[in-house]
Parts: C-alpha cells; sequence; structure tokens
C-alpha cells in the first residue's frame, strides 16, 4: 500500500525559480491538504481540498498555488520561490468523518 | 479562530519512567477532535491517539493515554514504560468537526528524549 506519495524528498532552489512539489493518493480520499513545518511552528496549513475541482485557502496560502484536476492528485506549485519558503512540506489525505490524516513522508525545500 | 498550545518544547525521561506532554486548546466549538501525532527523525507523521470531544473516556492506545479535560481545554499525553523508540517530536493537534474539510490545527510541538 503506498498511501500518501510526495515527490521529491529534497529540492534545493534559487530565489526566483518555481517547482512544483508532487503528491498522489491511492486511498480514493476526497480530502487532500498541504502543511508546512517550520522549527517552533508547528505544521501549518497552506491550502486544501475536498474534492476534484474544488480548492481553498488554508492558514498561510501566500506564494503558493494548487490545483485538483483528480482525485489522487494535488500538486503545489511555487511560482517564484522566496527564501522564506524554505520548509519541510507535508501533503496529507483524509476519507470521511473522523477518519485520521494520512501524511506523506515529506519534502525538504531550501530556497537560496 | 482555534489555536493549539504546547508550552514545552522539550522533554526527557529515563527509559521505562513516564511523561506526561502538556496541551492546551482554545476553541468555541462543543465537538471537534483532538490528537497527537509523532514525528521521529525520519520525518514521518505518525497518529499515536485520538479523541473525541463528545466521549467523557480518556482515550487510551497500549503504553499511550490523554488526560482530556474539556471544560480546562486541556489534553495531555501520558507515555507509560518509556522506550528508546518513543524519542521524537509530539505535536497535538485540533480538528473540527466539519464535514469534509479535515483541516488540523497543530501546536509547536514537544521534542522528547529518552534517556537510557
Amino acid at each position: 500500500n503506498a498511501g500518501v506519495t510526495q515527490t521529491p524528498k529534497f529540492q534545493v532552489l534559487k530565489t526566483g525559480q518555481s517547482m512544483t512539489l508532487q503528491c498522489a493518493q491511492d486511498m480514493n480520499h476526497e480530502y487532500m491538504s498541504w502543511y508546512r513545518q517550520d522549527p517552533g511552528m508547528g505544521l501549518r496549513l497552506i491550502h486544501y481540498s475536498v474534492g476534484a475541482g474544488i480548492t481553498d485557502q488554508g492558514e498561510v496560502p501566500n506564494g503558493y498555488n494548487v490545483s485538483r484536476s483528480t482525485t489522487e492528485d494535488f500538486p503545489l506549485r511555487l511560482l517564484s520561490a522566496a527564501p522564506s519558503q524554505t520548509s519541510v512540506y507535508f501533503c496529507a489525505s483524509g476519507g470521511r468523518g473522523n477518519s485520521p490524516l494520512h501524511f506523506g513522508n515529506g519534502t525538504r525545500l531550501t530556497v537560496t | 479562530a482555534q489555536t493549539v498550545t504546547q508550552s514545552q518544547p522539550e522533554m526527557s525521561v529515563q527509559e521505562a519512567e513516564t511523561v506526561t506532554l502538556s496541551c492546551t486548546y482554545d476553541t468555541s466549538e462543543s465537538d471537534y477532535y483532538l490528537f497527537w501525532y509523532k514525528q521521529p527523525p525520519s520525518r514521518q507523521m505518525i497518529l499515536v491517539i485520538r479523541q473525541e470531544a463528545y466521549k467523557q473516556q480518556n482515550a487510551t492506545e497500549n503504553r499511550f493515554s490523554v488526560n482530556f479535560q474539556k471544560a480546562a481545554k486541556s489534553f495531555s499525553l501520558k507515555i507509560s514504560d518509556s522506550q528508546l523508540g518513543d524519542a521524537a517530536m509530539y505535536f497535538c493537534a485540533y480538528r473540527s468537526p466539519i464535514q469534509g474539510a479535515q483541516k488540523l490545527v497543530f501546536g509547536q510541538g514537544t521534542r522528547l528524549t529518552i534517556n537510557p
């Protein structure tokens, strides 16, 4: 069972570059989300989706775009990377009701 | 908006002893879910235990148990018989009962060290 798969595991970008963090889940979950983890601040919600074609902003959406064309995939795009976006990024998916979120293994992004 | 506070950035315990990690939260909702996640050095986020606010009974999972005080908005995690593999960051998280949107609000985390 693959669960939630994130790629890449590590990435280094220069300021101003763009990139897409990939996230795929094989559990047919309707809900998917992106978090960033910074030291001393826990995980903060960037964007989320409650189904294909539906996305919404979380707590820290600025500088990030998302789309949800299929149930399985929920990519996160950085259009013009900034040093403040250096962080560890987690994708998570969840089913209905009070079922727990399933997390990917994270992507460590460094912007120089 | 809901907030979650973990006031202990670091904790340490001797192997085989018991340790309690603190978590408080702020909400105006009467029904919600609370979680503890463990993050070992591998960076995986692992669900340790969860509690539904409408349940008065404290959740228990093997060596892990919670002390849920709804009126005090407190949700502490007790780890009994600590093992070296328990060393990790622990995050407390809150979730509203809104259907379909499993948005979690996390605390800042507590780094737990186990001394052999």
